[in-house]
């Protein structure tokens, strides 16, 4: 099936890190996203990861893939106040010779002071 | 230089009526494509093209249709709205194969009363 599960809302405080998680379906995935939705505006990609990587690590982002247990992870670390705004995490799925996106419901990041 | 555009960005409207949202984009990518995203911010695919082909079409009612006179516009037209298409419609275009980024328009709200 297709299916990509993340927890709806995180709180934490500015200067903290934040760690948003996912959970996917589709083990043949090649690669995995985040993207960021700010207030009033489209979807953003942050970053990713290709599948036979376990790590990927950009600024302040670390994201984490464990393919067994098919969970992806991103870590924010000294989360400021611009960085509040929904993170989705997508898998690919091949369709008809094609790759479509499958998104989670996104999580909800506010940091607060 | 907008990359991805739509219009308009606010559509309100009566059920019952049709009305069309236009996107275009000018980064030269050979896929398009509609998705909605309803008022919890889940996001789903509705519909892909490819060089003006009809590749994805999920589970959409037929009172949606796309349309792709160029491989750079991908119109939706919605016939008879009903209320529960209130939503914010997404385009977004790639290219094909490797990473395949989907570049996102900044949305129409559409709001059927």
């Amino acid at each position: 099936g297709e299916d990509v599960e993340q927890s709806l809302f995180l709180s934490v405080r500015e200067g903290d890190s934040s760690v948003i998680n996912c959970t996917y379906t589709d083990s043949s995935s090649t690669y995995l996203y985040w993207y960021k939705q700010e207030p009033g505006a489209g979807l953003q990609l942050l970053t990713y990861i290709f599948s036979n990587m376990d790590m990927k690590q950009d600024q302040r982002l670390t994201v984490l893939l464990n393919k067994k247990d098919k969970h992806l992870s991103l870590r924010i670390a000294d989360t400021q106040t611009g960085d509040s705004a929904i993170y989705f995490c997508a898998e690919s799925i091949q369709s008809g010779g094609y790759n479509k996106l499958i998104f989670g419901a996104g999580t909800r990041l506010a940091v607060h002071p | 230089d907008t990359a991805v555009s739509q219009t308009p960005k606010y559509l309100v409207t009566q059920m019952g009526n049709d009305k069309s949202i236009k996107c275009e984009q000018n980064l030269g990518h050979d896929t398009m494509y509609w998705y909605k995203q309803d008022s919890k911010k889940f996001l789903k695919i509705m519909f892909s093209y490819n060089n003006k082909e009809l590749i994805i079409n999920e589970t959409v009612p037929n009172r949606f249709s796309p349309k792709s006179p160029d491989k750079a516009h991908l119109n939706l037209h919605i016939n008879s709205l009903e209320l529960g298409d209130s939503a914010v419609y997404f385009c977004a275009s790639s290219q094909v194969g490797g990473l395949a980024e989907q570049f996102f328009g900044p949305g129409t709200r559409l709001t059927v009363l």
